[in-house]
């Protein structure tokens, strides 16, 4: 069973600042990674997804992978207040799909 | 952008009473449906994976007798929530792959809005 592991949070940083979220996970063979943006009561929205190693850019938003290090990070600039949500990691199972999901870390952007 | 829509949004019954649960994928076809399950500050649970025409496949601890998947469609999937108690209150979420050649291949899955159901 693939295992992603995020750190729960509550992250807090002021608004402007950049949020920085890390992901580990345990599969090797992994080949893609999705990072899914969730608010309180609502169902995930994919923010970015980032299959080769290096630093991939949208927007405020920049995923980070290291394949060699198993994990994957994002960075999101110039945080808004509107930001504030939780931030899951989702890995494949096997193929592309089902995902497996992180536990989240809930991220809080104090104006 | 591919669209899958979940009903009901939100149930509230009484313990003992059998839900249903719809996702639908209305812009695309769907050979396989996922169903998650939520509980408060948690993350998502995978529950089962259903292919369109087969019997669902069960994670590990999922009751089949419980929780009844069909998906009879290449569009639609249901889950029901069978003889339900309070501590089945959770916010279930279904997911839907779409059939190679729809397109939509940036996601390997689109998510419906959810329901929250509460058992009392």
């Amino acid at each position: 069973q693939k295992e992603v592991e995020q750190n729960s949070g509550p992250l807090s940083v002021p608004e402007g600042a950049i949020a920085s979220l890390n992901c580990t996970y345990s599969d090797r063979g992994s080949q893609s990674f999705f990072w899914y943006r969730q608010y309180s009561g609502k169902s995930p929205e994919l923010i970015m997804f980032i299959y080769s190693n290096g630093d991939k850019e949208d927007g405020r938003f920049t995923a980070q992978l290291n394949k060699a290090s198993q994990y994957v990070s994002l960075l999101i600039r110039d945080s808004q207040p509107s930001d504030s949500a939780t931030y899951l990691c989702a890995v494949p199972h096997s193929g592309n799909t089902p995902l497996v999901f992180g536990k989240g870390t809930r991220l809080s952007v104090i104006a | 952008g591919a669209v899958v829509s979940q009903h009901p949004s939100w149930v509230i019954c009484k313990s003992g009473t059998s839900v249903k649960i719809e996702c639908r994928s209305l812009d695309f076809q769907a050979t396989t449906m996922f169903w998650y399950r939520q509980f408060p500050k948690q993350s998502l649970m995978l529950m089962a994976t259903s292919n369109e025409g087969s019997k669902a496949t069960y994670e590990q601890g999922v009751e089949k007798d419980k929780f009844l998947i069909n998906h009879a469609s290449l569009t639609l999937s249901t889950l029901t929530v069978t003889s339900a108690h309070p501590e089945d209150s959770s916010f279930y979420i279904c997911s839907a792959r779409p059939r190679p050649g729809e397109g939509y291949s940036n996601q390997p899955q689109h998510f419906g809005d959810g329901t929250r159901l509460s058992i009392l």
